[in-house]
């Protein structure tokens, strides 16, 4: 079944690490989106792809840092300049000017120890 | 810009009953889509419906269905006979036919469930 997975499900982060979030689809979207949510709030964009080998900022990229080599992948690292990561990341994709919105991945929970 | 607004941060319903959660949201284009998102407290993000904007009709999806309003630019989502696991926030959500893939996101509806 098509769908998109993220790894891992939760993730521990000392002060001053960079660690990196996984997301794969196999859905064959173009555009893959990264999202954070704060406990009781809404989806925040922090960074955005449309193709391979290009990716856009969000609202709130900072401390934060993408790649897209393929097209089934879109790995978010969290850098130590990101001051305050603990939060819910989720991973999103879509097909070019879709009006079927958005898969969501399951998200990763990212705390920091 | 566009924007979504969610005016309800939290709505409750007794079971079996009807509720209707309100969005409004803000744009000068013409040709758009619009979405209710479901999620549960495993933080799954679920699509529960769309509307596209050019359609009259309202949009439906079993116990669920839509208020379309393009004049006042309102999106209202009816959930009738609200069950235990309809228990989530509810995202509205707005993205344009033309422009960029983005999703607009409003702020967010908590839903509860009461038996």
């Amino acid at each position: 079944d098509g769908g998109i997975t993220q790894s891992p499900k939760y993730l521990f982060r000392k002060e001053g690490q960079n660690v990196t979030l996984s997301c794969e689809q196999n859905l064959n979207h173009d555009a893959m989106y990264w999202y954070r949510q704060d406990p009781g709030q809404g989806l925040r964009l922090i960074y955005y792809s449309q193709i391979v080998n290009d990716f856009q900022k969000g609202d709130i990229a900072e401390g934060y840092s993408v790649s897209r080599e393929k097209k089934e992948s879109f790995p978010l690292t969290v850098t130590s300049a990101q001051k305050n990561p603990t939060a819910f990341y989720l991973c999103a994709s879509s097909i070019d000017l879709s009006p079927y919105g958005y898969t969501f991945g399951s998200g990763t929970r990212l705390t920091v120890v | 810009a566009q924007t979504v607004t969610q005016s309800q941060p939290e709505m409750s319903v007794q079971e079996a009953e009807t509720v209707t959660l309100s969005c409004t949201y803000d744009t000068s284009e013409s040709d758009y889509y619009l979405f209710w998102y479901k999620q549960p407290p495993s933080r799954q993000m679920i699509l529960v419906i769309r509307q596209e904007a050019y359609k009259q009709q309202n949009a439906t999806e079993n116990r669920f269905s839509v208020n379309f309003q393009k004049a006042a630019k309102s999106f209202s989502l009816k959930i009738s006979d609200s069950q235990l696991g309809d228990a989530a926030m509810y995202f509205c959500a707005y993205r344009s036919a033309n422009s960029n893939y983005q999703l607009i996101w409003g702020a967010g509806t908590k839903l509860i469930i009461k038996p």
